[in-house]
């Protein structure tokens, strides 16, 4: 079985510039996870999404991420524009039945 | 609300020891527990997780971990650590009521394993 794919694995950009990662699930899974982990810190949610609806974005800084799951498959998590303090690694994780979450190797962003 | 902390955020042992990495959980509702396990430049793998079933529940790699309500405690140990342990390793807690997934991490523990 295929795991949660993310790209790109690593960028690089400048401060007030944009960045988009993508995420495609583990076939099947309904619920898709954006979580931030900024370096020694544990991953924190993002975003929820069951299918293509939001369930929780509480947490999502909207004024400048966005994140859309049109088809209730793979999703995009924008920044724009980014700041320094974006610096972090972007998980998405889905979940299935049976309570738990697989997550993907990440996208690690660098914002100089 | 719920929270996770982990006490400790290294722990050194020999290979060869035991591993002990602690975690305390706040829930008001029954809580579902687990560990996840991170290598460098890696996303994080599931070790075992909690979900009102067996208290002692033992995962992949020979970790096993043991829920204690009385503590709020959901620990996780391995018997005899080998260098391939050393990884940063998180505690997560998720509602178990109504179960949405959300997890909730503590702020991890690095275990660094001695030859």
């Amino acid at each position: 079985e295929a795991g949660v794919a993310q790209s790109p694995r690593y960028k690089i950009i400048e401060k007030r510039q944009s960045v988009a990662f993508w995420c495609n699930p583990i076939s099947g899974h309904a619920t898709l996870y954006w979580y931030q982990q900024i370096l020694g810190q544990g991953p924190k949610l993002l975003i929820q999404f069951q299918n293509n609806g939001v369930v929780d974005d509480s947490q999502l800084p909207k004024d400048r991420f966005s994140a859309e799951r049109l088809k209730g498959v793979d999703s995009t998590l924008k920044i724009q524009p980014a700041k320094l303090e974006d610096s972090a690694v972007y998980l998405c994780a889905s979940g299935g039945a049976g309570n738990t979450i697989y997550f993907g190797e990440g996208s690690w962003l660098t914002v100089v | 609300a719920q929270s996770v902390t982990q006490l400790g955020s290294h722990v050194s042992v020999s290979e060869g020891a035991l591993v002990l990495l602690r975690c305390n959980y706040s829930s008001s509702v029954p809580p579902y527990l687990f560990w996840y396990v991170q290598y460098p430049n890696q996303g994080l793998q599931l070790l075992l997780k909690y979900t009102s079933a067996a208290t002692l529940v033992k995962g992949i790699n020979g970790f096993e971990a043991e829920f204690k309500k009385s503590e709020t405690s959901f620990h996780l140990t391995k018997p005899s650590a080998h260098m391939s342990d050393a990884a940063e390793y998180f505690c997560a807690v998720s509602e178990g009521v109504s179960n949405t997934g959300k997890l909730i991490f503590g702020q991890g523990t690095t275990l660094q394993v001695k030859p």
